[in-house]
């Protein structure tokens, strides 16, 4: 399978403990995505990188998170300090600029990570 | 206001009905559109980009109004498969780069 992939895929952890989730990207994809969906809603935009740079972070993303994509291909985000609000599914995906259809490039999802602090 | 904003749901149609979506969107700058179908406990994937032009993929038309930044999907003959929720995106471009807002998503429910 040489899709976007997640792990863990369900994660449980007891309020303050800190916890760090793992996506590996489409190989040949140069971004990598990370959004947050809670039910009933949209995924909401965290931050994302273009190759091992981070382009942009949402406010919404508290110090206590933080994101790095060290040499350009798997990406890893950290919640620090976690707290009973931070649940929710933590999706990645990515999306390549390459090509004559750049700014209509699709994305792709893993399957998410879903958190659950108690 | 929100960036990306859509009808609330849910639709709850007979098969074969025809639904239509709606979206808005704040940023006039925007540039890209996507229509996005999430299943339950699933992660979201491409339905279909939407033209400037307007497109259509079999059952599926998706049209672009810039002038009233509004976006929409049009489904006809609706099928049991077609039971999702179906999100607005928008590309959001600024001095770093491009992001993709999502609306909250609309949830179709269709019965037989």
């Amino acid at each position: 399978d040489t899709g976007v992939s997640q792990n863990p895929r369900h994660k449980i952890t007891k309020r303050g403990q800190n916890v760090t989730f793992r996506c590996d990207p489409i190989s040949e994809h140069n971004r990598l995505y990370w959004y947050r969906q809670t039910l009933g809603q949209g995924p909401e935009f965290l931050t994302y990188f273009q190759n091992e740079a981070q382009l942009e972070k949402s406010r919404l993303l508290s110090d206590r998170f933080s994101a790095e994509r060290p040499k350009g291909s798997f990406s890893t985000l950290e919640i620090q300090r976690t707290e009973q609000g931070d649940s929710a599914m933590y999706l990645c995906a990515s999306s390549s600029t390459e090509g004559p259809s750049a700014y209509n490039s699709p994305l792709h999802f893993g399957n998410g990570t879903r958190l659950t602090v108690t | 206001r929100k960036e990306v904003e859509q009808d609330p749901g849910p639709f709850n149609v007979p098969e074969g009905a025809t639904v239509a979506f709606n979206c808005t969107y704040s940023n006039s700058a925007s540039q890209s559109f996507f229509w996005y179908r999430q299943d339950c406990r699933k992660e979201p994937k491409l339905l279909m980009s939407v033209y400037s032009s307007g497109n259509e993929d079999g059952r599926f038309t998706a049209q672009l109004n810039r002038a009233s930044q509004y976006i929409s999907l049009l489904i006809r003959d609706s099928k049991l498969s077609d039971s999702a929720t179906y999100l607005c995106v928008v590309t959001h471009f600024n001095q770093a780069g491009t992001a993709l807002i999502f609306g909250k998503g609309t949830t179709l429910s269709v019965s037989s």
